[in-house]
């Protein structure tokens, strides 16, 4: 298998901070990770794809600016929400891909961010 | 965004029953991809489809790859409580390095004990 770890894993923050937000493949390289948001008892909805050494493709409707991702390394990507807001809370969740795989994505744990 | 048609949204079932579930799209899809959601936890992925006519089994979760590659089914034998969480479909289009998943909008099984 393959094993994608994020942290932190849950974080409250108050209004107007940035929060950070990490996802390691553990035991794979990974070119191109995913940044999923998803709401209570919805589907995941994808933010943006990062690929290692590039900057990343932002999904439609999505702030860049709001939203920093970056993909350092071939088993780290960061995902930063600056100057969060109550309506930033969420879950959100990386996936990434093996770099020999033919399309399978692993996910993370998940990270629950509550904005005060 | 464009998503699969899954269903059905929720199921209520005794344990021991057998659970079907499936997804459909009006597009040609070249991977399907099936996973199961327990709260406050990220996806895990169950089976993945590669073929059309595909059947593939993982214990007692079965999932097949639509002959006409735009839909795809999963099912559980013999349910037992543990199996209760989200199970999402999810279908990749076309080629490229960067091809996006396409994700249904999941069915949330119960299974009463």
């Amino acid at each position: 298998g393959a094993v994608v770890s994020q942290h932190p894993s849950w974080v409250i923050c108050k209004s107007g901070t940035s929060v950070k937000i990490e996802c390691r493949s553990l035991d794979f390289q990974a070119t191109t990770m995913f940044w999923y948001r998803q709401f209570p008892k919805q589907s995941l909805m994808l933010m943006a794809t990062s690929n290692e050494g590039s900057k990343a493709t932002y999904e439609q409707g999505v702030e860049k600016d709001k939203f920093l991702i970056n993909h350092a390394s071939l088993t780290l990507s960061t995902l930063t929400v600056t100057s969060a807001h109550p309506e930033d809370s969420s879950f959100y969740i990386c996936s990434a891909r093996k770099t020999e795989n033919t399309g399978e994505l692993f996910f993370g744990e998940g990270s629950r961010l509550t904005v005060l | 965004g464009q998503q699969l048609n899954q269903s059905p949204q929720s199921m209520f079932i005794q344990e021991g029953e057998d659970v079907s579930m499936n997804c459909t799209s009006s597009s040609i899809f070249n991977t399907w991809l099936w996973y199961k959601q327990e709260p406050g936890e990220g996806p895990v992925l169950l089976i993945a489809l590669y073929k059309a006519g595909e059947l593939t089994s993982n214990g007692r979760l079965t999932a097949q790859f639509g002959i006409t590659r735009k839909d795809s089914f999963l099912n559980i034998s013999a349910s037992i409580p543990s199996d209760v969480g989200i199970y999402f479909c999810a279908g990749r289009l076309g080629a490229g390095n960067n091809r996006k998943l396409i994700w249904g909008l999941g069915t949330s099984l119960a299974v009463n004990p």
